[in-house]
Order: C-alpha cells, then structure tokens, then sequence
C-alpha cells in the first residue's frame, strides 16, 4: 500500500485479556519496527524484522509481548495477559532493505491506541 | 553518555523567531541522522537527513559536528505551525538498521 497501515486504530481491553495489534508494512519494504510511546515519553524500541533474519527482539518488556511477521510482510504484535502499564501508543514502521539508500529512514503508520483498563 | 540525548523543553518562542536545538549522541562510528516532526497524538514523520556538510530546507538547517558528536536543527521565522516535538534519531552501533530515537524537543510558537 501507499503507506503502513495499522489496526485497530483504537483499542480498550479489560486488565488480564489478550490483544493483537496489526502492521501492514509498505510493499517492498524489508524491514519492520514495533515501537511503544507511552502518554508523553519518547518512542521505546521494541522488536525489529529485516527479511528472513532472526528478529531483534531486545526491546520487547516481558514475555508477555511477542511478535511475528509472516512472508515477510504483515506483523502481529501480541500482548498476553494485559496490564495498565501496557496503555500505550504502540508504532509501527517499515524501512527498505539495509544498503538501499534511505534505508535508514522509517516511515510510521498512524498507531494503535492500547488503553487497558 | 546515553545513545541521543535532547533536551525535552518545552521551548516556547515568538512567531518569527529563529531557533535552534541540540542534539548528542554517543556512537562515534555513526554516519547518517535524522530529524524527525511528531505533532501532537501523531506519528512521527522524517523532517530532514542531516549530512555531513549540512542540510538546508526552506527555513530549517540541519548541521552535523562529528567532533562534539553533535548534531542541531535550526528553524529561522518561526511559524505557529511549526509548533511539535522535534526527534533526533541516530543510528545503532552494530551496522544494522536499529536506530535510536531521542526523547524529543518540544516547541511551542507563540502568537
């Protein structure tokens, strides 16, 4: 698509459900970020995809939060058993393979608003 | 040092003021950075790649001292739209694609 597009836009939850957050990457781009933004701090890296390698998955919290990318396109970002702590703004962006020009350069969807009650 | 470091503000200046903000980062070997716009319950959005011979956008300017390991952004006539947080972003150490985000500067243009 056009841009990275992610859903649900808005989502609130009961402390203790699950919840799954979707990214839909910009086609052709390899690589895919999974960050958090918390009510008025800075963007907190979570996992990161690049093709058919390992993830980078040094950011994720706790073992509470998984994520997977299948065919190399479409991320699920899954937070078990949620907790207040996990309200947040959870961003996701794509970037193009590493040695493209610009490969650097992310370009973000618009968030998915987690509110845990 | 932390990777980016920026100071968060707020820095509220007059429409048609010129100002200018910091950002350190710790990894020497860096090579390319960015200054990111995030509005308010936005996205963040590239504003500008900063080379190492500087960058001239309009009335932004992005410069880039490698021996200070510092990089600034310099918005001339201040705007009211120009009012958002400004995010520094470097790269990882490790040659990948990992970058780090700063905390953000946020500006406040004032009537």
């Amino acid at each position: 698509g056009a841009g990275v597009s992610q859903s649900p836009s808005n989502k609130v939850t009961e402390k203790g459900k699950d919840v799954e957050l979707r990214c839909d990457p910009i086609s052709g781009h390899t690589a895919l970020y999974w960050y958090r933004q918390s009510l008025g701090q800075g963007l907190e890296f979570l996992i990161y995809f690049q093709g058919n390698s390992a993830p980078d998955k040094s950011g994720l919290p706790s073992d509470r939060f998984s994520a997977e990318r299948t065919g190399g396109s479409v991320s699920t970002l899954t937070i078990q058993r949620t907790q207040q702590e996990d309200s947040a703004v959870y961003l996701c962006a794509s970037s193009l393979h590493p040695g493209t020009n610009g490969a650097n350069v992310l370009t973000f969807g618009a968030g998915s608003r987690l509110t845990v009650l | 040092r932390k990777e980016v470091e920026q100071d968060p503000g707020p820095f509220n200046v007059p429409e048609g003021a010129t100002v200018a903000f910091n950002c350190t980062y710790s990894n020497s070997a860096s090579q390319s950075f960015f200054w990111y716009r995030q509005d308010c319950r936005k996205e963040p959005k590239l504003l500008m790649s900063v080379y190492s011979s500087g960058n001239e956008d309009g009335r932004f300017t992005a410069q880039l001292n490698r021996a200070s390991q510092y990089i600034s952004l310099l918005i001339r006539d201040s705007k009211l739209s120009d009012s958002a947080t400004y995010l520094c972003v470097v790269p990882n150490s490790g040659g990948y694609q990992k970058v780090t985000f700063g905390i953000g500067t946020k500006l406040q243009v004032i009537p």
